[in-house]
């Protein structure tokens, strides 16, 4: 089965500089979801889309923003990279049933390295 | 506010004991909705179970098997036999109904050892 498609899946950047990170959903999954986790620690939900809507937001900086487009991939972006970016971000998406607290099914993540 | 927590940081075991990890959540909901996901050495996060807040039903699939009571907040996650191949960071999450904040636990990391 077809499974949530990141990339790039390595990113190494300097400090400063921008990064774009890519999401395809699932076929027919309508919300994505980013996550942010660093070394040792859980997934931390920075934002969510559906039908290209903005639908919960969570603690994702100012310096980064996102977007779902009409094809239903979204993107990450993020600007002024810190070292403390330094993380691997996720990408999950899941169909909307109505029924609440949708299974979110995760990609296999975008490992950014900020120098 | 929601919260999971995962009091076991590491668990290591031999390979073919049982195993048992331990979560326990706080809400305030009464509609929400349990996960347990497994995060391999390689890094993805693999999907294991959902549970809702009103079936209360255990579940066993294979060797895995779950352990849902909402009178202790606790969804516990046992391994039977388990396998070189289970070694992971095991992750306990929430979801409240419309919301899609998912608020995962720190994590247990098993290790089984041949």
């Amino acid at each position: 089965a077809a499974g949530v498609i990141q990339s790039p899946r390595h990113l190494i950047k300097e400090k400063r500089e921008t990064a774009t990170l890519k999401c395809y959903p699932i076929p027919r999954h309508d919300t994505v979801y980013w996550y942010q986790q660093g070394p040792g620690q859980d997934p931390q939900f920075l934002i969510s889309f559906y039908e290209k809507m903005q639908s919960d937001k969570g603690s994702i900086p100012d310096r980064f923003s996102a977007q779902q487009f009409s094809d239903y991939h979204s993107e990450l972006n993020m600007s002024s990279l810190e070292l403390g970016d330094s993380a691997l971000y996720f990408c999950a998406s899941s169909l909307e049933t109505g029924s609440g607290g949708e299974t979110q099914y995760f990609g296999p993540g975008t490992r950014l390295l900020v120098l | 506010a929601q919260k999971v927590t995962q009091a076991q940081t590491e668990i290591s075991v031999v390979e073919k004991e049982d195993v048992t990890l331990d979560c326990v959540y706080e809400t305030r909901d009464t509609t929400y909705y349990l996960f347990w996901y497994k995060q391999p050495p390689s890094g993805e996060l693999v999907f294991l179970i959902r549970r809702n807040s009103f079936d209360e039903q255990n579940e066993i699939s294979g060797r895995y098997s779950w352990n849902f009571q909402k009178s202790t907040s606790s969804f516990n996650f046992t391994i039977t036999a388990s396998q070189v191949v289970d070694s992971a960071v095991y992750f306990c999450a929430l979801t409240l109904y419309n919301n899609n904040d998912m608020r995962f636990g720190a994590g247990t990391r098993l290790t089984v050892k041949p």
